[in-house]
């Protein structure tokens, strides 16, 4: 079974801060998937990473695939209040239509 | 295009009782999801079908049924309610293919079991 874990699993900042948050495994995927949630509202697609050691860049946020390909990076730079959400990895299940979701991390930023 | 659509978007059921929710999506992707999402938890995959024709169980498919209607269409049926099926319902669906499953979720559907 390919699991993701996602940490932390809640981080409170305050807008203009940094902060960063991981997404491991130690199985390989073939991609992995990143998605914001606000609330009261279903999870949106950010990013899909799929070459090992790539980076990508949307705006403010940067997302990061390990090597290996087990696991994930994702920085915020200068956080603002309309970052506040949960956020999920995700990758496909192996000979598999589905994919394996983390538990995802709870972002608020405060004023 | 709407993307993935939902329906209803709140209800309430007494123990017991039976419902549908519909599922629909218009971006000619060939897999479709159930999730279920508790408060301040995941997502938990309900079933899922990889293509018109198949469904497979997910990892919590006790209590519900699902129907591939086309290939457009995806419903999810609770035949007997209960409370602990209180929860957010959400679709998805995907163009699965070359080892990357980009998904698009609809608005969810917000389920409570008295």
């Amino acid at each position: 079974t390919q699991l993701l874990e996602q940490s932390p699993q809640f981080l409170s900042i305050q807008e203009g801060e940094n902060l960063t948050v991981y997404c491991n495994s130690s199985s390989v995927f073939s991609s992995l998937q990143w998605y914001r949630q606000e609330p009261g509202e279903g999870p949106v697609l950010l990013v899909t990473v799929v070459t090992g050691g790539e980076v990508k860049k949307l705006k403010r946020l940067t997302f990061q695939f390990g090597d290996a390909r087990k696991d994930s990076s994702l920085h915020i730079t200068a956080a603002q209040t309309g970052d506040t959400g949960l956020y999920l990895c995700a990758g496909p299940n192996t000979n598999a239509g589905k994919s394996t979701f983390g538990d995802g991390t709870t972002l608020t930023v405060k004023p | 295009n709407a993307g993935v659509t939902q329906t209803p978007k709140f209800q309430v059921l007494k123990t017991g009782q039976s419902m549908t929710l519909q599922c629909a999506q218009d971006m000619n992707h060939n897999s479709m999801y159930w999730y279920r999402q508790d408060p301040g938890m995941g997502l938990r995959l309900i079933y899922y079908s990889a293509s018109e024709g198949t469904t497979d169980k997910g990892e919590v498919p006790n209590g519900y049924n699902v129907s591939r209607l086309n290939k457009r269409e995806f419903s999810l049926r609770l035949e007997s309610a209960a409370p602990s099926q209180t929860s957010v319902y959400f679709c998805a669906s995907s163009f699965a293919g070359q080892g990357v499953h980009e998904q698009y979720f609809g608005p969810g559907t917000r389920l409570t079991v008295t």
